[in-house]
């Protein structure tokens, strides 16, 4: 059974670093065609890609913010770290980490539950 | 960046209609690795169709999605219930990737 989920503070201010975590099981992120990405929600609108990570360690980001995003694995942990730099109210969403498998389907099989991030001073 | 446009925005039919979702590509969809999500409210998205036309496990066979390079199509033959909910499709062949803005299918 596939499970992910995210945690990470509640509430940041303005101008503080966000840091993610992605704490998974069921799978691990050294097998060949494994990824986990992260994606963002505001309230009341869409989906948003921000970054993917795979088993060998390719990283990918959303070229509108991939001067403040850094993302990680820890294998042995099981988790994936997302961090976001200078953080701005309109970066209040809720935050998904997902799972793919390159070989399966290819796209996000397996959510987590998303956490709500607010940015206020 | 490849730009997915949904339509329509709202959809409003009633339990046993056929819904037709469409997804269109500013580019061509690499491999067609285009995907369906359903989203109900509080929940997190739940993947329903996978190289544009192949259904996820466990998803009922009236969802179905077709289509090919920019125009994408979700179809729901018999609307039940628990179908109501907002639907995104996402691109995955090329980064970065990226999703549609959503078609909210509503009860009339």
């Amino acid at each position: 059974q596939i499970t992910l989920k995210e945690s990470g503070p509640t509430l940041v201010k303005p101008t503080q670093t966000l840091t993610l975590t992605c704490t998974f099981s069921g799978f691990s992120l050294s097998t060949s065609g494994v990824g986990v990405g992260w994606i963002r929600q505001p309230p009341g609108k869409a989906l948003e890609w921000l970054a993917l990570i795979y088993w060998d360690d390719d990283k990918r980001y959303s070229p509108s913010l991939k001067s403040r995003l850094t993302i990680t694995k820890d294998t042995s942990k099981n988790q994936v770290v997302l961090t976001m730099t200078n953080m701005d109210p309109v970066d209040t969403a809720t935050y998904y980490c997902a799972q793919r498998d390159y070989y399966g389907s290819g796209s996000f099989d397996y959510w987590g539950q998303g956490t709500l991030v607010t940015v206020s001073s | 960046e490849i730009v997915l446009t949904q339509s329509p925005g709202t959809l409003s039919l009633s339990p046993g209609e056929r819904a037709t979702l469409s997804c269109r590509a500013s580019q061509s969809v690499s491999s067609s690795y285009l995907a369906w999500y359903q989203q109900k409210p509080g929940q997190a998205p739940r993947l329903l169709i996978y190289g544009a036309s192949s259904r996820a496990t466990g998803i009922p066979d009236r969802f179905s999605g077709s289509g090919s390079g920019t125009d994408f199509t979700l179809t729901i033959s018999r609307l039940e219930p628990e179908d109501f909910a907002v639907y995104y499709c996402q691109q995955y062949g090329s980064s970065p990737e990226t999703f549609g803005q959503g078609t909210k299918v509503e009860i009339k």
